[in-house]
C-alpha cells in the first residue's frame, strides 16, 4: 500500500523567512496530493492541493511542487508570519478514497 | 453552508456506556469519512461512506459502529470502549468518491475521553 514520508518533523524559522516541507510517496498510482494545516486543538484545514497532471501550484504565499518521477512533493511558504505556526500534514491519494497522511511537521515562526 | 459540523465537542464516557458522535454537512457532498487522531499523530482513517453506503472499513473494532442515515448525516456509535480509544474523532466530507480523488474537508472533531 501507499506510504508517505514527511520531513522535517519540526521546523523553526524567523518571521519573514521561507519554510519548506518535503514529502515522498511510494505508490506511483497516487494522483492527488493535498496539504493540511492543523493549529492546536483545531481541525485539519486544507490549504493547497496538487494533482499529478500539474508540476506546481501557487496561492499567495504558499506553493506546492510535484516531481512525479522522483515521487516527491513539497510545500513552500514564503514571508512566514507567526500565524503560520501550526502542524502541517501532507497526504497522497490514488486508486482508492483513502488519504494517506505523512507524519506531520511542526512549524514554529518566531517574531 | 461550507462547513462540516460535529457534536458533541467533548465527550467523557465510561467503558460500559453507549454514546454516539454526530456529523453533518450541507454541501451536497456524497462521500463522508470518520478519522481517529491521537495526539501528535496524523489522522487515521476508520470508515468511508460513498453515496450513503459503507465502502471502506479499515479493520476497525466492532465497538465502533458507523451509520449514514442520509447523505448529510454520519453517526459513529460507541459501545464498550477502552481507555486507549481516547482521541480526537474527526469527520470529513468530499464532493464525490472514487477517481479522480476529491478534496476532503474536516469537521472540528469530538474530543473523546474514555474512563
Amino acid at each position: 500500500g501507499e506510504n508517505v514520508e514527511q520531513h522535517p518533523s519540526t521546523l523553526s524559522v524567523q518571521e519573514g523567512d521561507s519554510a519548506v516541507i518535503k514529502c515522498t510517496y511510494s505508490d506511483s498510482a497516487s494522483n492527488y496530493f493535498p496539504w493540511y494545516k492543523q493549529e492546536l486543538g483545531k481541525r485539519p484545514q486544507l490549504i493547497i492541493d496538487i494533482r499529478s497532471n500539474v508540476g506546481e501550484k501557487k496561492d499567495q504565499r504558499i506553493a506546492v511542487t510535484l516531481n512525479k518521477t522522483a515521487k516527491h512533493f513539497s510545500l513552500h511558504i514564503t514571508e512566514t508570519q507567526p500565524e503560520d505556526s501550526a502542524v502541517y500534514f501532507c497526504a497522497a491519494s490514488g486508486n482508492t478514497d483513502k488519504l494517506i497522511f505523512g507524519t506531520g511537521t511542526r512549524l514554529q515562526v518566531f517574531p | 453552508d461550507t462547513e462540516v459540523t460535529q457534536t458533541p465537542k467533548h465527550l467523557v464516557m465510561g467503558m460500559t456506556n453507549k454514546k454516539s458522535l454526530k456529523c453533518e454537512q450541507h454541501m451536497g457532498h456524497r462521500a463522508m469519512y470518520w478519522y481517529k487522531q491521537k495526539a501528535k499523530k496524523p489522522p487515521e482513517l476508520m470508515f468511508v461512506y460513498s453515496y450513503e453506503k459503507l465502502s471502506i472499513n479499515e479493520s476497525v473494532p466492532s465497538r465502533f459502529s458507523p451509520e449514514c442515515p442520509n447523505s448529510s448525516l454520519l453517526n459513529l456509535h460507541l459501545h464498550a470502549l477502552q481507555p486507549e480509544d481516547s482521541a480526537l474523532y474527526l469527520c470529513a466530507s468530499s464532493p464525490d468518491a472514487g477517481q479522480p480523488s476529491y478534496e476532503q474537508y474536516f469537521g472540528p472533531g469530538t474530543r473523546l475521553t474514555v474512563t
